[in-house]
């Protein structure tokens, strides 16, 4: 069964520093997906960024990036110039397009990010 | 578009009532889910739905019962509440196609029981 695991409950990062968020998974697909969405207070869910597995560049936008590493099953989320705004829950989250799977997606238990002033 | 609505955005409810959570999506979007979380359980899925007539249970279905008359519909019913369906309750809806897949949040639906 597929997993996906993020092993930092908690971080905090300074105004304008740079925070990495940790997420491993397992698997023995090929093809699949992975996902970093962020959950203010507000609650409301929101995709941060996706990485296709097939796709050996990581991913970026704008102030977020991955490091994906195939082999390792590691999917990482860097966050640059931290913002107050960047304040929030983060999960990490998996989903093979296998039809067998029905595209449901594994989710991480997440890491709550505090970005201090 | 409106994306994916949910109602109410709040609700107390005494244990043994019943209720449905609705949710909408205008995207056309074949595949619907409901989702609860908990403190320090990320989200758990509870139903989902691959389309107009076809739906499946998650990890956690029990107590729960959906349907999917329509392809913008799923509503979550809560046939008889109990404390420990208190929790906060997410529908999304997603698309696959080719090579992209992108999945879409409601705002939430805080329930408590008592």
């Amino acid at each position: 069964a597929q997993t996906v695991t993020q092993s930092q409950p908690e971080m905090s990062v300074q105004e304008a520093e740079t925070v990495t968020l940790s997420c491993t998974y397992d698997t023995s697909e090929n093809n699949y997906y992975l996902f970093w969405y962020k959950q203010p207070p507000s609650r409301q869910m929101i995709l941060v960024i996706r990485q296709e597995a097939y796709k050996q560049q990581n991913a970026t936008e704008n102030r977020f990036s991955v490091n994906f590493q195939k082999a390792a099953k590691s999917f990482s989320l860097k966050i640059s110039d931290s913002q107050l705004g960047d304040t929030a829950m983060y999960f990490c989250a998996f989903m093979s397009p296998n039809a067998g799977n029905n595209r449901k997606l594994i989710w991480g238990l997440g890491t709550s990010l505090a970005v201090n002033p | 578009n409106a994306g994916v609505t949910q109602t109410p955005k709040f609700q107390v409810l005494k244990t043994g009532q019943s209720m449905t959570l609705q949710c909408a999506q205008d995207m056309n979007h074949e595949y619907m889910s409901w989702y609860r979380q908990d403190p320090g359980m990320g989200l758990r899925l509870i139903h989902y739905s691959v389309g107009a007539g076809i739906t499946d249970q998650g990890e956690v279905p029990n107590g729960y019962n959906v349907s999917r008359s329509t392809t913008e519909d799923f509503p979550l019913r809560l046939l008889s509440a109990a404390p420990s369906q208190t929790s906060v309750y997410f529908c999304a809806s997603s698309y696959w196609r080719e090579a992209t897949y992108e999945q879409y949040f409601g705002p939430g639906t805080r329930l408590t029981v008592t």
